[in-house]
Order: C-alpha cells, then structure tokens, then sequence
C-alpha cells in the first residue's frame, strides 16, 4: 500500500531561519516521491521530485529534499525562509506506470517577520 | 504554452442537484486526474482518465463519474448532491504515465 504521513501540520519560522517539513512514505515498492506547493485558492506547484537518480533533490525557490530509504523519509528544507513561501505544502507518492498520487495531509507553512 | 483550465472557478448548487465541472489538459496530454480536497479528509484521487478510457478509480460513490472526450478535455460530473460533496475539485494533467503532473486551479464547488 501507498501511503505518505506529514508530521505537524502547522509549522511557523522566522523569516531567514531553516525550513524543515516532515514527509515519511510506506511503500512496498521504490516510490515516485513528490512535494507540491499550494497557495490560498490555488492549485498544486510542483516543488521537486524524487525519481531514484539522486538521493539529494533539488528544486524550484531554493526548496531541496533528501530522499532516506533507511528512515523512509523525504523532508523538504529550505535555508532561508522568505515571506513568500507562506503556503500549504503537500508530500506526495506515485507508483511506477500510474498517474495516481497519494497525498499527505499538508503542512502549512507560517513565516513571520 | 497554456496550462490546465478549470471551468468554472466557483460553483454554488444545491443539495439534490447535480454538477458538471470541466477541465482541459495542457495540449497534446492524454492523461486527465481527479482530486477531491477538502479540509477533513485532504486530496483524495477520484480518478483517471487516459486516451478516453477510465484507467483507475478511487474511493467514492457512484454518484462521481466522469468522462474524457477524444481532445483531451474531461468532465466530471456529481449527481444528487450532497452538502459533505463541498470540496475544492482538482484537475490533472500528464502527457503520458510517469510523466510530470500539471494541475489546475481547482473548481470550488459549495452544496447549499
């Protein structure tokens, strides 16, 4: 079974201090992981994702993620928080030859000044 | 290039009546996807539709259908609705599987 679990579902920094979102995925099989972006009224942007060719990801707005296989973890940081990255955050799953994600609950990200 | 386009942005119906949304993928994507987000249960995948054909289907009643015309372009539609159907309503659109997913702004539909 597919599954992803974000830890805390509310997470508020400074502006300039480090990002830290929690991602943990079950997965019987190598997963397809994701993590997308959403602002208020707003779809889904896609921040990065993991596909086995790096452990370490990189992704748009200085966002990177470290895929663990041995903590099954795939946190998604950022060095400097800025104003701007106030939204929801969501880690996502996929299967090899599906289209269909599984989502986290989200995280929403406060940035205060 | 344009992205996905959900029509209309916002919806008010009524419980009882029904509801069709409408979601046109990037051009030249065959793959179009459903999500349900809501605050209680987040996204939930509705289904997926690829080349016409509905490939996989989630978790919710029969009263959720959709369909995928030959341009690509899809539909869902809800029938008798109900006032726990008030969700964001979600597009996706890939070009084939395991390709990148591309995602709309979303339908906000409100049972009353």
């Amino acid at each position: 079974a597919q599954s992803v679990t974000q830890l805390g579902s509310h997470v508020s920094v400074s502006e300039g201090a480090l990002v830290l979102l929690r991602c943990n995925y079950s997965s019987s099989v190598p997963p397809y992981l994701f993590w997308y972006v959403q602002y208020p009224n707003q779809g889904l942007q896609l921040l990065l994702k993991y596909t086995s060719a790096a452990t370490l990801v990189k992704g748009i707005n200085g966002f990177e993620a470290e895929f663990k296989k041995s903590e099954t973890s795939f946190h998604l940081t950022k060095p400097s928080a800025h104003m701007s990255d106030a939204a929801e955050y969501f880690c996502a799953v996929r299967r090899n030859n599906f289209n269909k994600f599984y989502f986290g609950s989200g995280t929403k990200l406060n940035v205060k000044p | 290039k344009a992205g996905v386009t959900q029509t209309p942005r916002y919806l008010i119906k009524t419980r009882g009546q029904q509801v069709t949304l409408s979601c046109s993928p990037i051009s030249g994507h065959r793959s179009v996807s459903w999500y349900q987000q809501t605050p209680g249960q987040g996204l939930q995948f509705l289904f997926e539709y690829f080349s016409e054909t509905q490939r996989n289907k989630g978790n919710f009643p029969g009263r959720f259908s959709g369909r995928q015309f030959s341009n690509s372009r899809s539909e869902m539609n809800v029938s008798t609705l109900e006032l726990g159907d008030s969700a964001l309503y979600l597009c996706a659109s890939n070009r084939d599987t395991n390709t990148e997913a591309f995602f709309g702004q979303g339908t906000r539909l409100t049972v009353v």
